[in-house]
């Protein structure tokens, strides 16, 4: 079974420039995820979406950070524009639907790294 | 607001010993609590899953339990070995159905 697949693994750019990720989740996972953990943090959840709609985004500084999910699949987070905080690993997640007794594993990806200098 | 805590934040040992990793967490209404294992450079890859309703799960040299009441999990590591050295999170989740992490506890392993 393929895991979750993330691109690009590395990214630099100058603050106040633009960069999108994307994220292919395992195939059948209806839920997806998009952490961002700083360099000695725990990852943080940014944005949770079962098939195309939003579950939460309470934690998106939606100012600058964008996400999308068409079709329920592939998934596209973007921040426009950088700023120096943003550097940080950009970790994507999938599981089944949440069941509501028991919850169910999440996968993650391998990650983006960005550095905003 | 969920709080998960582990301490201490890295610890190193000589090769062989068993090892007992803490996680403690502020808000017992949770639904599953997890344990994941990060290499640098790499993405979570998730050793062990306790549903709430478990007391703890075991995969090979690893055995996690859960105690939900006093909000309390361990991950009990046989035998270490020089290939465990990595970052160890622990992490719930709750009614959100997102998983709150700890800050991680960095294991170096001796050999």
């Amino acid at each position: 079974e393929a895991g979750v697949a993330q691109s690009p693994r590395y990214k630099i750019i100058e603050k106040r420039q633009s960069v999108a990720f994307w994220c292919n989740p395992i195939s059948g996972h209806a839920t997806l995820y998009w952490y961002q953990q700083i360099l000695g943090q725990g990852p943080k959840l940014l944005i949770q979406f079962q098939n195309n709609g939003v579950v939460d985004d309470s934690q998106l500084p939606k100012d600058r950070f964008s996400a999308e999910r068409l079709k329920g699949v592939d998934s596209t987070l973007k921040i426009q524009p950088a700023k120096l905080e943003d550097s940080a690993v950009y970790l994507c997640a999938s599981s089944l639907v949440f069941s509501g007794t028991g919850g169910y594993e999440q996968y993650f990806g391998p990650g983006t790294r960005l550095t905003v200098t | 607001k969920q709080e998960v805590t582990q301490i201490p934040a890295a610890l190193s040992v000589p090769e062989g010993e068993n090892l007992v990793l803490n996680c403690s967490f502020t808000d017992s209404a949770i639904y599953n609590l997890q344990w994941f294992r990060q290499d640098p450079g790499k993405g979570l890859t998730s050793l062990l899953l306790i549903q709430s309703s478990q007391r703890e799960q075991t995969s090979g040299r690893l055995n996690a339990s859960l105690d939900k009441s006093s909000g309390r999990s361990t991950l009990y590591i046989a035998a270490s070995q020089p290939g465990d050295s990595a970052t160890y999170l622990c992490a719930v989740q709750g009614g959100s159905e997102k998983l709150v992490f700890g800050k991680g506890m960095k294991l170096t392993v001796n050999p």
